[in-house]
């Protein structure tokens, strides 16, 4: 089956640096790739969507200069926190949609905690 | 995107009993899903609907869309420990992102 990989699975950072979370499509193409965050006991919320060679289009809320995300190719799609704060402490997921079916496929998620 | 309503948010129940969740909406849906997720994982989807009406089962779990595509249920016969989760509701319109449920929490004690 389609495999989304992401990494890291947890990160422990201080406050004041980035950090870069990568999500990729192992075996297919994924012509878009969602960011999700996730609080304690909290459902996922969109945080961004991002088409591959193109702008991510940002969620109400969401600070696109503090939340850089790049999509380079069909098979990657990176989310840098900037300057992160202990309020970005967070569970981020990405999701990949599948080029050929449409599918959605979810990460494993990265567990962000800032010091 | 808009977030559906979800419910239970919990359940406590005992090994065997049948569970029941669902989820409702203000707007129209073409997909619906339900997904599980541990601690600390990425969300695991169950079961996938994409007609109104359409009733699936994925072994002991069985899912149906609404007739008017803005709600849909899941059910779990039988409930064992593994079950132990949170379960997602989402909704789905093509060429957009997830729109999900607040999740219900299931506890399953032996």
């Amino acid at each position: 089956g389609a495999v989304v990989s992401q990494h890291p699975s947890w990160v422990i950072c201080k406050s004041g640096t980035s950090v870069k979370i990568e999500c990729r499509s192992l075996d297919f193409q994924a012509t878009t790739m969602f960011w999700y965050r996730q609080f304690p006991k909290q459902s996922l919320m969109l945080m961004a969507t991002s088409n591959e060679g193109s702008k991510a289009t940002y969620e109400q809320g969401v600070e696109k200069d503090k939340f850089l995300i790049n999509h380079a190719s069909l098979t990657l799609s990176t989310l840098t926190v900037t300057s992160a704060h202990p309020e970005d402490s967070s569970f981020y997921i990405c999701s990949a949609r599948h080029r050929s079916n449409e599918k959605l496929f979810f990460g494993s998620g990265t567990q962000l905690s800032v010091l | 995107g808009q977030q559906l309503n979800q419910s239970p948010q919990s359940m406590f129940i005992q090994e065997g009993e049948d569970v029941s969740m669902n989820c409702t909406s203000s707007s129209i849906f073409n997909t619906w899903l339900w997904y599980k997720q541990d601690p600390g994982e990425g969300p695991v989807l169950l079961i996938a609907l994409y007609k109104a009406g359409e009733l699936t089962s994925n072994g002991r779990l069985t899912a149906q869309f609404g007739i008017t595509r803005k709600d849909s249920f899941l059910n779990i016969s039988a409930s064992i420990p593994s079950d132990v989760g949170i379960y997602f509701c989402a909704g789905l319109n093509s060429g957009y992102a997830l729109n999900f449920g607040k999740g219900t929490s299931l506890l399953v004690t032996p």
